[in-house]
Order: C-alpha cells, then structure tokens, then sequence
C-alpha cells in the first residue's frame, strides 16, 4: 500500500530555473494538497484541490502553479524559482476536507535554489 | 490574526510522562489535531479532538478544552522512538487548518 508518493526527494536549482513536484496517491482520495515547512514555522498550504480538474489558492500561492489532471496526481510546478522557495515540500490527501479528516502526507521534498 | 502557540521543544527521560501544550487564538474552531513528524519524515496522525475532553489512545491521550483555547498531548512510558516533532493544528470556522510550528520532543536515557 504506497499511500501518498512524492517525486523527487532531494532537487537543487538556481534561481530562475523551473522545476515540477509529482505527487500521486492511490486511496481514491478527492482532496489533495501542497504545503511548505520552514524552519521555525508551521505548515504553509500553497495549493489545493478539491477533486479531479479542480484547484485552489492556499495561504502562500506566489510563484506556484498547480495541476490535477487526474484524480490520483497533483503536480506543483516553479516557473522561475528563487531563494526564497527553498523549503520542505509536502503533498497530502484525505477523503473529504480537513476539517475533521486526517490527512496522509507523502515522505517530501527537499528543494534548495542557488 | 490567528495563532497557535506551542512550546519549541521539551526534553524528557525515558519511561516518563510529557505534557505538550497547545494554546490557539483562531476564528472559530471546527477540531483540533495532533500529528507526529519525525526528522526528515513526514508528518502522521495522532489524534483528533472536537468536543471537550479527553481521547485516549494507547500511549498517548489528547485533551481539549475549547472555552480556554487550550489542548495537551500526553505521552505515557516514554520511548527513545518517541523523540519527534509534535505537530497541533486547529480548523477555523472557514474550515482551513492553521498549524503550529510544532514541539521538537528529545527523550534521554
């Protein structure tokens, strides 16, 4: 059971190059979610989706897009990356929305740009 | 604005009990979750409160009290494997999780 799986783990870039987050879940989950964790802060959501097709705007969307192609893949794209992006990258689904539903959260990625 | 205060970290023995507290100024409230984060890992849940009062699950019991804005997160004999990140994250009345920056929990021998 692989749960929420996030791609890649570790990614370097200098600023002004883009990159694209994969986050694929496979428990039929209709919300998915982006956060970002920095040190000395709580979990920032950048994104989310509520079902295939759909996207939304978290508290931190700047220079983040999004996509949800399929129900089971939310994919976070950084169209000109900068320093200030550098953090700790989590995806996370649940089945219905967080208010009173835990949420799975795939293993993360480490992103530090140059 | 919004927040949620919890300590930055606690350290504590082996075979003990810790307290973590959780205080929140949100508007409105709809529960209140504690999730365990490893280092380098990511973050799992513990437990979920919604109405006044205390959860017990196993080791760990949460605890609630929505009049003083208030949660505690109870570790009974405690674990080497216990040394984590504790995460308390409360849904305001739009229905939007609002996260603490958590409590680093060192156990020592």
């Amino acid at each position: 059971n692989a749960g929420v799986t996030q791609t890649p783990k570790f990614r370097v870039l200098k600023t002004g190059q883009s990159m694209t987050l994969l986050c694929a879940q496979d428990m039929n989950h209709e919300y998915m979610y982006w956060y970002r964790q920095d040190p000395g802060m709580g979990l920032r959501l950048i994104h989310y989706s509520v079902g295939e097709g759909t996207t939304a705007k978290g508290e931190v969307p700047d220079g983040y897009n999004v996509s949800r192609l399929k129900k089971q893949n939310f994919l976070l794209g950084l169209e000109s990356a900068a320093p200030s992006q550098t953090s700790v990258y989590f995806c996370a689904s649940s089945y219905k929305e967080p208010a009173q539903e835990k949420l799975f959260f795939g293993s993360g990625t480490q992103l530090s740009v140059l | 604005g919004q927040n949620i205060d919890q300590p930055t970290e606690m350290t504590a023995t082996e075979g003990a009990i810790v307290q973590i507290n959780c205080t929140y100024q949100t508007s409105g409230f709809n529960g209140l979750f504690w999730y365990q984060q490893h280092a380098g890992e990511a973050p799992t849940f513990l437990s979920y409160n919604v109405l006044d009062g205390l959860e017990e699950k196993g080791r760990f019991s949460s605890f609630l009290s929505r009049s003083k804005g208030y949660s505690y997160l109870l570790l009974k004999e405690l674990q080497m494997k216990d040394s984590a990140s504790y995460l308390c994250a409360v849904t305001d009345s739009n229905y939007q999780l609002i996260w603490g920056a958590g409590t680093k929990l060192i156990i020592k021998p």
